[in-house]
């Protein structure tokens, strides 16, 4: 079956530091994994996505790891400020849908 | 310039009753998507509709009919509402249905009492 979870739901980091944020799926037929962000009372705002045959993506900050072979996906956030902290969601894309996984909490310390 | 907004931000109503929810999209995009948050943060699709056609319907009760009078609009009606269905309920839209970077409007906090 399909699903999308998560190895903590909750991570704290120093800001300025780098943050790590887990995932494990188990659907390998995924065409597209992709990491979503939301803030309190907000909705989910997209960050990144990586295709299923790419293992590295970076963008402004952040990277994005998939290791097809243990079904593991990372977000990496780089120099973390305080306006990261949020919910962040891993999510499989495929058949013109996106399964959201459920969700790791980031705080910041100053 | 909101891209996505809904309406109502809250809406407290009783079991039994019916109620609808608004949701407009200004991008121009052709998909647009009704998702479920529980209060636990699990987020899971329920419909999306391509240029006004129906193209996923998550099992869900059919007491939810969804609504795209235009490309830009996607409402959601919800008859004999019930205590489970408290929940936030997110409109969002991309563009193309095979995309998965989605634009999400700011909720709708639903509490059936």
């Amino acid at each position: 079956g399909e699903s999308v979870g998560l190895h903590l739901p909750t991570l704290s980091v120093q800001e300025g530091d780098n943050s790590i944020i887990n995932c494990a799926y188990s659907n390998s037929a995924s065409d597209y994994f992709i990491w979503y962000k939301q803030e309190s009372g907000k909705g989910p705002q997209f960050i990144i996505d990586i295709r299923s045959n790419m293992d590295k993506r970076q963008g402004q900050r952040v990277t994005v790891l998939l290791n097809k072979t243990v079904k593991h996906l990372s977000l990496q956030i780089a120099a973390t400020q305080p306006g990261d902290s949020a919910v962040y969601f891993c999510a499989e894309g495929g058949a013109s849908k996106i399964i959201f996984g459920s969700g790791t909490r980031l705080s910041i310390r100053p | 310039d909101t891209a996505v907004s809904q309406t109502p931000k809250y809406l407290v109503t009783q079991m039994g009753n019916d109620k609808s929810i608004k949701c407009e999209q200004n991008l121009g995009h052709d998909t647009m998507y009704w998702y479920k948050q529980d209060s636990k943060k699990f987020l899971k699709i329920m419909f999306s509709y391509n240029n006004k056609e129906l193209i996923i319907n998550e099992t869900v009760p059919n007491r939810f009919s969804p609504k795209s009078p235009d490309k830009a609009h996607l409402n959601l009606h919800i008859n004999s509402l019930e205590l489970g269905d408290s929940a936030v309920y997110f409109c969002a839209s991309s563009r193309g249905q095979d995309r998965y970077e989605q634009y999400f409007g700011p909720g709708t906090r639903l509490t059936v009492t």
